[in-house]
């Protein structure tokens, strides 16, 4: 089983819909991220959290919100899809102990607003 | 601001020769640096690191190379097998005061080793 998962790994949706996608995980990490990859682009970091009472924005967070209801669980949600929220999305994990940035994705979920 | 780039968005070798595929970036206040491999259908995962102090780190057949004054560094991959087929994405990492580590990634490119 992967340490980190998410829910669903693909989802098709329309405009103005509202999207939740999920993550757990088993690492025991406290540090939980929300990327997107969009092609030409890399990974964009969209939310961050370092414990359940923190919360915090990335570089693009407009348009998505997060919620860190356990230490192991890390949602994200667009409350109103738009078009150019059509990407892959990598929920990632890191240990507060590691001192060289190296992050635990999952498998990535891939959301399509038509 | 993209400041960590990797301008060849793909780059294709035969097994058994030698891959490089390079990284600039542009903040000389980077503590580390990463790489990250992706297959598709897949997350990334991390493959070898390098600190800002050092100048080389090996792992096998992976060595990665940093070249401060030019802001360059680049993964070498002897000898290459299929099996390295993948997107390769150079990260870079800044600790700040806040003890929040800002880790800023690159395009990625994508490496086809052929047989």
């Amino acid at each position: 089983d992967a340490d980190v998962t998410q829910t669903p790994r693909n989802r098709i949706t329309k405009t103005g819909k509202r999207i939740m996608l999920e993550c757990s995980q088993t690492k025991g990490h406290d540090r939980m991220y929300w990327y997107r990859q969009d092609p030409g682009l890399g990974l964009r970091l969209i939310y961050y959290s370092f414990d359940v009472k923190d919360i915090n924005k990335g570089e693009i967070s407009d348009g998505y919100s997060v919620s860190r209801q356990a230490q192991a669980k890390f949602s994200l949600s667009l409350e109103s899809a738009i078009p150019n929220q059509t990407a892959l999305y990598f929920c990632a994990t890191r240990s507060q102990a590691g001192n060289t940035g190296e992050l635990f994705f999952g498998e990535g979920s891939r959301l399509t607003v038509l | 601001d993209q400041q960590v780039k990797q301008n060849s968005p793909s780059l294709s070798v035969q097994e058994g020769r030698i891959s490089i595929l390079n990284c600039d970036y542009t903040n000389s206040m980077f503590d580390y640096f990463l790489w990250y491999k992706k297959y598709p259908a897949e997350g990334p995962t991390f493959l070898i690191s390098i600190s800002s102090i050092k100048d080389k780190n090996e792992d096998g057949r992976f060595t990665v190379f940093l070249n401060k004054s030019a802001k360059h560094l680049s993964l070498h991959i002897v000898p290459s097998q299929p099996g390295d087929s993948a997107v390769y994405f150079c990260a870079a990492i800044h600790f700040l005061n806040t003890g929040f580590q800002k880790l800023v990634f690159g395009t990625g490119t994508r490496l086809l080793v052929s047989p």
